[in-house]
């Protein structure tokens, strides 16, 4: 079953403007992580968050995480045509510490 | 490239007939999971193996399926009797030591079953 829902489920902007996806989660996590995954192939970790923290920057990644309300948020800042993909969060857990993902949010971005 | 291969990309079946992937991870990666991805949806775990040892199994995984990983190295995922409901990709990840890690994902094997 899936963990968590991003909102929204697509997004389309142009090169140059910010994306803003958001991801929901049930339960009490030890971290979450973002993938972005191309059409057709295998997914490419981007950030991970943990519990305690609150933000976290990588390049053009902005990434922040509310505990209490349970959501995460991934901006994409001065967006490319290369950042097309859908994007997912995963939180990571369980006695296997296997990875529950969202549904996705398929960004595109329009030269 | 992550580092992550598996073997088939594609495959297509027909209906009953058994199938097995293969999935290569990085070389000093102990953990090894496998999930299954529908269309439009994130992937689901399946299995999740520590060095050679099958050690969590999802209840997505049904008596037809199997996994392995001799050796602790490579893994091989095969279902027996496919169904149409079976048709996927089927993707292979691998992670480095007991921590909270990211994972390294393979491109995936997409099962087409007919």
């Amino acid at each position: 079953s899936q963990q968590g829902e991003e909102d929204p489920q697509a997004l389309s902007i142009q090169e140059g403007e910010n994306a803003t996806m958001n991801c929901s989660y049930k339960t009490s996590i030890n971290n979450l992580q973002w993938y972005r995954q191309n059409s057709g192939r295998g997914l490419v970790h981007l950030i991970l968050i943990r519990s305690n923290e609150r933000e976290k920057h990588s390049g053009r990644l902005r990434v922040t995480l509310d505990t209490s309300k349970k959501s995460s948020s991934l901006l994409i800042t001065a967006s490319r045509a290369a950042d097309t993909a859908s994007y997912f969060c995963a939180t990571g857990g369980g006695s296997a510490r296997q990875l529950t993902f969202g549904s996705g949010t398929q960004l595109t971005v329009l030269p | 490239d992550t580092g992550v291969s598996q073997d088939p990309r594609h495959k297509i079946t027909k209906r009953g007939q058994n199938v097995t992937f293969r999935c290569d991870p990085i070389s000093e990666h102990n953990r090894l999971y496998w999930y299954r991805q529908t269309l439009g949806q994130g992937p689901e775990f399946l299995t999740y193996f520590q060095n050679e040892a099958q050690l969590e199994k999802s209840r997505l995984l049904s008596d037809r399926f199997s996994a392995e990983r001799p050796k602790g190295s490579f893994s091989t995922l095969e279902i027996q009797r496919t169904e149409q409901g079976d048709s996927a990709m089927y993707l292979c990840a691998s992670v480095e030591g007991g921590g909270p890690y990211e994972q390294y994902f393979g491109p995936g094997t997409r099962l087409t079953v007919t």
